[in-house]
């Protein structure tokens, strides 16, 4: 059974830099076409894609928020982190972590199938 | 950069059909997803590559997606399917999200 399970610091003060780490289970990072993507949604609002990662180590960003963040992952510890840098009060919101799947042997088109229950980050001086 | 536009709300009777609609720039040459996501609770997918449905989501439950709009089709609506719904699409290798969708059941 997939599962990951998201982790972070409850309360960030302005310009600071957020560190969260998404733990998984019932798969590993270095299984042949694998992903994880973060995606965040601030209260009442939409959900926002952020970044995702494959077991190739291929990444990628949202255009928006690019310069500020920074995926990566540890295979041994299963786990993927997400830095996030110069936070600010709009970054107030609940962070998801989500499974990757592909649809094909070539990965043409993949999909986020199994999210984590999320962690909600306030950012606040 | 590439938008999806949904309505923000949509009302059903229980026991019939609901439509949410999803709208982009030539969506039906992308493929679309669907997540429902109930209060306070993380999304779940019910619909991928337009029309698949993941295992354990009821046959209730199917998409459609052509020109430029996907759609999400609940048949038999029930009470439990009264959430938030969100569309999704892949532009360039990055995800896109609509603004959600709230299904009222009364």
């Amino acid at each position: 059974q997939v599962t990951l399970k998201e982790s972070g610091p409850v309360l960030v003060k302005p310009t600071e830099t957020l560190t969260l780490t998404c733990t998984v289970s019932g798969f590993s990072l270095s299984s042949a076409r694998v992903g994880v993507s973060w995606i965040r949604q601030p209260p009442g609002k939409a959900l926002e894609w952020l970044a995702h990662i494959f077991s190739n180590d291929d990444k990628s960003y949202s255009t928006s928020l690019k310069s500020r963040l920074t995926i990566s992952k540890d295979t041994s510890k299963s786990q993927v982190l997400l830095t996030m840098t110069n936070m600010d009060p709009v970054d107030t919101a609940t962070y998801y972590c989500a499974h990757i799947s592909c649809s094909s042997a070539t990965c043409t088109y993949y999909y986020m199938d199994v999210w984590g229950r999320g962690t909600t980050v306030t950012v606040s001086s | 950069s590439y938008e999806l536009t949904q309505p923000p709300s949509v009302s059903v009777s229980p026991g019939n059909t609901a439509s949410i609609t999803c709208s982009g720039d030539k969506l039906g040459d992308k493929y679309a997803c669907w997540y429902q996501q109930r209060p306070g609770q993380s999304p779940v997918l019910v619909i991928y590559q337009d029309d698949k449905r993941p295992s354990g989501i009821p046959e209730r439950f199917s998409g459609s997606n052509s020109g430029n709009t996907a759609t999400l089709t609940i048949s038999g609506t029930q009470a439990t399917d009264e959430a938030d719904y969100h569309c999704q699409a892949w532009d360039s290798r990055t995800a896109v999200f609509g603004g959600g969708t709230k299904l009222t059941v009364l």
